[in-house]
């Protein structure tokens, strides 16, 4: 069983361009959410998407936009950089059922973002 | 809102000795229960979940946390620590399996020989 995979390990941005992280989920996982992780804090939800549509948000910009291919890997992508931005995004997958318990999510090593 | 809070943001403890690691947390409903440990520039990994039935969860490596609803607390313990229990540790929380999983701030635990 292949395990949640995130590509690129490190990036380096300067401000106002724009990036895109990958996501591979485990095999058999519906469902992907992302977390930004600022340097001594903990993971911040930024959104989740189940079988391709975006199902819920946190309090992050409209410049932090995703998307989930039909093989339930993933994208986040960010635009206009800026230096807060800088953090590890933590991909997680899960396999969930509509009105079922929370299943456990299984995270990524991490995309580590720095922003110049 | 839920939130989490990790009172310890810091616990120094000597090898073999006790450690417990506590978490607090603030929900209306029902919640889900978690424990996930981060080693140094490495992803979350879990530690242990609690969803139901005993209130008593373990995890494969000695580490254990209890359920408590009165008290909204979930803490995390382990009755002799390793070196190798050196990481970050972080509570989290969520009600269903669609909503956000809120974590706490961290504890960082630092084992000491």
């Amino acid at each position: 069983e292949t395990g949640v995979t995130q590509s690129p390990t490190h990036l380096i941005k300067t401000r106002g361009q724009q990036v895109t992280l990958r996501c591979s989920s485990q095999s058999g996982h519906n469902t992907v959410s992302w977390y930004q992780q600022a340097l001594g804090q903990g993971p911040q939800f930024i959104f989740q998407y189940y079988r391709e549509e975006e199902n819920g948000r946190g309090n992050f910009p409209p410049r932090f936009s995703g998307l989930q291919f039909p093989n339930y890997s993933s994208e986040l992508n960010v635009n206009a950089l800026e230096l807060d931005d800088s953090a590890l995004y933590l991909c997680a997958s899960s396999s969930n059922t509509r009105g079922g318990p929370a299943d456990t999510q299984y995270f990524g090593p991490g995309t580590r973002l720095t922003v110049l | 809102a839920q939130s989490v809070t990790q009172l310890d943001s810091q616990v120094p403890v000597f090898e073999e000795a006790p450690v417990e690691l506590r978490c607090n947390y603030s929900s209306s409903v029902s919640v889900y229960l978690f424990w996930y440990v981060q080693y140094p520039n490495q992803g979350l990994q879990l530690l242990l979940k609690y969803l139901s039935g005993s209130t008593l969860v373990e995890s494969i490596n000695g580490f254990e946390a209890e359920f408590n609803k009165s008290q909204t607390s979930f803490h995390l313990r382990k009755p002799s620590v390793h070196i190798s229990d050196t990481a970050e540790y972080f509570c989290a929380v969520t009600r269903t399996s669609y909503d956000k999983v809120i974590f706490g701030p961290g504890t960082s635990l630092s084992v000491i020989p």
